[in-house]
């Protein structure tokens, strides 16, 4: 039972938008920023947003992929859906409570 | 550039103990904490722990307490993690993770270590 709730599965068609959400606690996404991660079949997980709403610079994530937090829960959107982006995706935050890192179950996003 | 390079996959019986290393390069050390997330299969992820890069400090998840000793050596830049008394649940693959404390993430990530438990 993870502490951030996701949806467990997500779809599209081909450049279609794409909307995850993550929902957490005060002591978690209520007090603290919010990351999301993309995970590739048999690959270590990537960071693709931090601070909510920032890409990381050089590291060719591409302007698709946004973030957004409000109160307790945030939401990762992917525009112009490509089939590269098959992939598990996972929210993270710091937890206050727990003085370490929380993380949603997992969307596994399929393009159809 | 910065990477985090893991130690191979361990198969181990019930009972016994794992130690991973983690090679951190390109960026330096003492400056940021390591944190240690694991996977077990078709699952998501699992925070373990963190260790200061700078002084060594450690806080685990609290399942994990008595079990797990995260440890550091600045001079080759790299951490451990070493984990006792391991079960089937513990069958997962490993990650070790640079984290940066001023913005809140876990940026950089090893390339992950598969430990098997298996009688």
């Amino acid at each position: 039972q993870s502490v951030l709730t996701q949806p467990p599965s997500a779809s599209g068609t081909p450049g279609q938008r794409v909307t995850i959400s993550c929902s957490g606690s005060i002591s978690n996404i209520g007090g603290n920023t919010v990351n999301w991660y993309q995970q590739l079949p048999g690959t270590a997980p990537k960071l693709l947003i931090y601070s909510n709403n920032q890409r990381p610079s050089g590291a060719g994530v591409p302007d698709r992929f946004s973030g957004s937090k409000s109160g307790t829960s945030a939401s990762l959107a992917i525009s112009g859906l490509q089939s590269e982006d098959e992939a598990d995706y996972y929210c993270a935050a710091y937890d206050d409570s727990l003085n370490g890192w929380v993380f949603g179950g997992g969307t596994k996003v399929t393009v159809l | 550039q910065i990477q985090l390079v893991q130690s191979g996959a361990e198969v181990k019986k019930p009972g016994a103990s794992v130690k991973v290393s983690c090679k951190a390069s390109g960026y330096t050390f003492t400056n940021y904490a390591v944190t240690w997330v694991r996977q077990a299969p078709g699952q998501g992820l699992e925070w373990m722990g963190w260790i200061s890069g700078y002084n060594g400090n450690t806080n685990y998840a609290q399942k994990l307490q008595g079990r797990v000793t995260m440890t550091t050596d600045t001079s080759t830049t790299t951490a451990y993690m070493e984990l006792r008394s391991l079960t089937s649940d513990d069958t997962a693959v490993y990650y070790c993770v640079r984290e940066d404390g001023y913005n809140l993430k876990l940026d950089h990530w090893g390339q992950g270590t598969l430990v098997t438990v298996s009688s």
